[in-house]
């Protein structure tokens, strides 16, 4: 596609249930990227792919939090047993082959409300 | 800890006017910096890269300087305009490490 697309753009879940953020990156791009922004924080490394491998989930919070990507493209952020604490917009991300200097793509983020 | 610092955290200034923003991080062995835009409910927009070998870049009216020695890196905008209004954010990439390092970002509002 044009961009990097993620889905749902908003989810409100209740607190105790499980989640599923989907990245759909731009096409042909190798490099995947998970960030978490909290209100009032910066934005949060969560995990990076490199075609369907993870060298880098060194950001995820707990072991409540896991992603995949499969054929080196769509992504999946799934968080267990959500709390309220994990309330924030998840940002996905993506690039040529990996590295800044390639340039970051981003896309418009799935804010999850834990009540 | 890596650190980034995004100073004054909110800025209003009429159109027009010339402005700079400040970012400082405590890490000296940084691969790049990179600045981004993010306007409310959208995601992030790369304005400007500066490699750690280079001193500034330009792109239009926008323009980043880079000093590692001292940690700091600005962004200067020419002439703001309303449409300039959103928030900024710096970013840095370690040697060897694939993620960015966030600063909590500057709000700008240009009045017009």
């Amino acid at each position: 596609g044009a961009g990097v697309s993620q889905s749902p753009s908003n989810k409100v879940t209740e607190k105790g249930k499980d989640v599923e953020l989907r990245c759909d990156p731009i096409s042909g791009h190798t490099a995947l990227y998970w960030y978490r922004q909290s209100l009032g924080q910066g934005l949060e490394f969560l995990i990076y792919f490199q075609g369907n491998s993870a060298p880098d989930k060194s950001g995820l919070p707990s072991d409540r939090f896991s992603a995949e990507r499969t054929g080196g493209s769509v992504s999946t952020l799934t968080i267990q047993r959500t709390q309220q604490e994990d309330s924030a917009v998840y940002l996905c991300a993506s690039s040529l082959v990996g590295r800044v200097n390639y340039g970051y793509t981003f896309g418009s983020g799935t804010r999850l409300t834990v009540v | 800890k890596q650190e980034v610092t995004q100073i004054p955290a909110a800025l209003s200034v009429p159109e027009g006017e010339n402005l700079v923003l400040n970012c400082s991080f405590t890490d000296s062995a940084i691969y790049n910096l990179q600045w981004f835009r993010q306007d409310p409910g959208k995601g992030l927009t790369s304005l400007l890269l500066i490699q750690s070998s280079q001193r500034e870049q330009t792109s239009g009216r926008l323009n980043a300087s880079l000093d590692k020695s001292s940690g700091r890196s600005t962004l200067y905008i020419a002439a703001s305009q309303p449409g300039d209004s959103a928030t900024y954010l710096c970013a840095y990439t370690q040697g060897g490490s694939e993620k960015l390092v966030f600063g909590k970002g500057t709000k700008l509002t240009v009045n017009p």
